[in-house]
């Protein structure tokens, strides 16, 4: 089954600075792969996705891309603002059925 | 987006006893839902795949007569934690996939927290 790796497991920069998520997953037939921000006791909630026919897509400050020949995928979050501080998850799925997660990254954005 | 409700939020119950969870989609008709645990610091684990009409799918390792899935309508889904024990204590969440233009976009409930005490 499919496997999902998400590094690194805590973050922490400062206000105003990029940064990067990077996960890996196994099942070359994987096709969708969102990201996730999860506050303490709140569920998941959807901040970019991407499906394998693009290799990148854009949201203001949210970026995703997407290397399908090595089977990769990241999240870049430009000029993080502490709001940002938060868990977040990688998953990767075949036409958006079940989700295999990442681990999670511990985002701490410091002010 | 796609609405979906999870109740209760919060539930605490006595070890041996049973606990129901529901998973509704509020908007839209979900032939699929899918159950995860998730216990603190870590991440969502899938239990099971909800299928409308049939039976669940179970994840390895999850017991699938511990777990009781019901997905009697097209529009909700019932989780049910057979005599619950301190260990069941975690959050649990259902998520269910959005339909028209939402595409597979996957939406999650609110979450329920579940103390076995």
């Amino acid at each position: 089954g499919e496997n999902v790796e998400q590094h690194p497991s805590t973050l922490s920069v400062q206000e105003g600075d990029s940064a990067v998520i990077k996960c890996t997953y196994s099942d070359s037939a994987s096709n969708y792969f969102p990201w996730y921000k999860q506050e303490l006791g709140k569920r998941p909630q959807l901040i970019i996705d991407i499906r394998s026919n693009v290799g990148e897509k854009k949201d203001q400050r949210i970026a995703v891309t997407l290397n399908k020949t090595a089977k990769h995928f990241s999240l870049h979050i430009t000029e993080t603002q502490p709001e940002d501080s938060a868990v977040y998850f990688c998953a990767a799925s075949q036409g958006g059925n079940k989700l295999v997660f990442g681990a999670g990254t511990i985002l701490r954005v410091k002010s | 987006g796609a609405v979906v409700s999870q109740h209760p939020s919060w539930v605490i119950c006595k070890s041996g006893t049973s606990v129901k969870i529901e998973c509704r989609s509020l908007d839209f008709q979900a032939t699929t839902m899918f159950w995860y645990r998730q216990f603190p610091k870590q991440s969502l684990m899938l239990m099971a795949t909800s299928n409308e009409g049939s039976k669940a799918t179970y994840e390895q390792g999850v017991e699938k007569d511990k777990f009781l899935i019901n997905h009697a309508s097209l529009t909700l889904s019932t989780l049910t934690v057979t005599s619950a024990h301190p260990e069941d204590s975690s959050f649990y969440i259902c998520s269910a996939r959005g339909g028209g233009s939402s595409g597979n976009t996957i939406y999650f409930g609110e979450g329920s927290w579940l103390t076995v005490v």
